[in-house]
C-alpha cells in the first residue's frame, strides 16, 4: 500500500528558510515523479514543483523559481522540498504527490500525503 | 501556462441528483486532464485520469467525457459522500495546473 507521510511545516518568519520532507512508501520510489502541491487556506490546488526520480530533472512553478528546491534520497525514499526566502503568500498546505505512470514527468497524481502546514508571519 | 476554467464554482444539489462540472482548457491538451475530489481537511483524491478513465476503485456514478477542450464530470446518484470540492488538472504541459474547484454543497 502506498503511504506519503509529509513532515518539516511549522511557523517561519518572512524570508526565512524551511525544508519539507515526504517519506515514501509501498512503491518503487525511483521509478516515479514525484512533486509537490500546495493550498493556501480556503484556496484551491497550486502545482509547486515536480521532480522525475529517475532523471533527476525538476519543474517549477514561476511562483517559487530561484526560492524553493525540489530533490530527493532515493535510497531513503523520500522527497524534499527546500523553501528558502518565504513570503506571506507561501503559507499553505503542502502535499506532496506520487506520479502515477512509472517512467514519465508529466502525469497525474494518484497518491497524496496528509499534507503539513506551512505559516509564513512575523 | 495552461489556465483551466470550471464551471461552477459551486452548486447545491440534493441526494440522488445528478450534477455536472465543467472545466475548460485555455489550449488544446488532449485527454490529459484529471479529476479530483476533496473532503474539507483531506488531502485530494484521483477520480479520473486520460479525461474518461476512471480509477480503479472509484464508484461508476462518477464519469468523465471531452470534447476538444472541454471535458466534463458527472456524477450520478449523488451520494452523501460525494459532497465535496472537485477539481480538474490539465498534465499537458509544464505548468501542471488547476481549476479553480467546484464545491458541491447538500441543499
Amino acid at each position: 500500500e502506498v503511504h506519503l507521510l509529509e513532515s518539516g511545516g511549522g511557523l517561519v518568519q518572512p524570508g526565512g528558510s524551511l525544508r519539507l520532507s515526504c517519506a515514501a512508501s509501498g512503491f518503487s520510489f525511483r521509478s516515479y515523479a514525484m512533486s509537490w502541491v500546495r493550498q493556501a487556506p480556503g484556496k484551491g490546488l497550486e502545482w509547486v514543483a515536480s521532480i522525475s526520480t529517475t532523471a533527476g530533472v525538476t519543474y517549477n512553478a514561476d511562483s517559487v523559481k530561484g526560492r524553493f528546491t525540489i530533490s530527493t534520497d532515493n535510497s531513503q525514499s523520500t522527497l524534499y522540498l527546500q523553501m528558502n526566502s518565504l513570503r506571506a503568500e507561501d503559507s499553505a498546505v503542502y502535499y506532496c504527490a506520487k506520479g502515477a505512470v512509472a517512467g514519465t514527468s508529466f502525469d497525474y497524481f494518484d497518491y497524496w500525503g496528509q499534507g503539513t502546514l506551512v505559516t509564513v508571519s512575523s | 501556462a495552461i489556465r483551466m476554467t470550471q464551471s461552477p464554482s459551486s452548486l447545491s444539489a440534493s441526494p440522488g441528483d445528478r450534477v455536472t462540472i465543467t472545466c475548460w482548457a485555455s489550449q488544446g491538451i488532449s485527454s490529459y486532464l484529471a479529476w479530483y475530489q476533496q473532503q474539507p481537511g483531506k488531502a485530494p483524491k484521483l477520480l479520473i485520469y486520460a479525461g474518461s478513465t476512471l480509477r480503479s476503485g472509484v464508484p461508476s456514478r462518477f464519469s468523465g467525457s471531452a470534447s476538444g477542450t472541454d471535458f466534463t464530470l458527472t456524477i450520478n446518484y449523488l451520494q452523501s459522500e460525494d459532497f465535496a470540492t472537485y477539481y480538474c488538472q490539465q498534465y499537458y504541459s509544464n505548468p501542471w495546473t488547476f481549476g479553480q474547484g467546484t464545491k458541491v454543497e447538500i441543499k
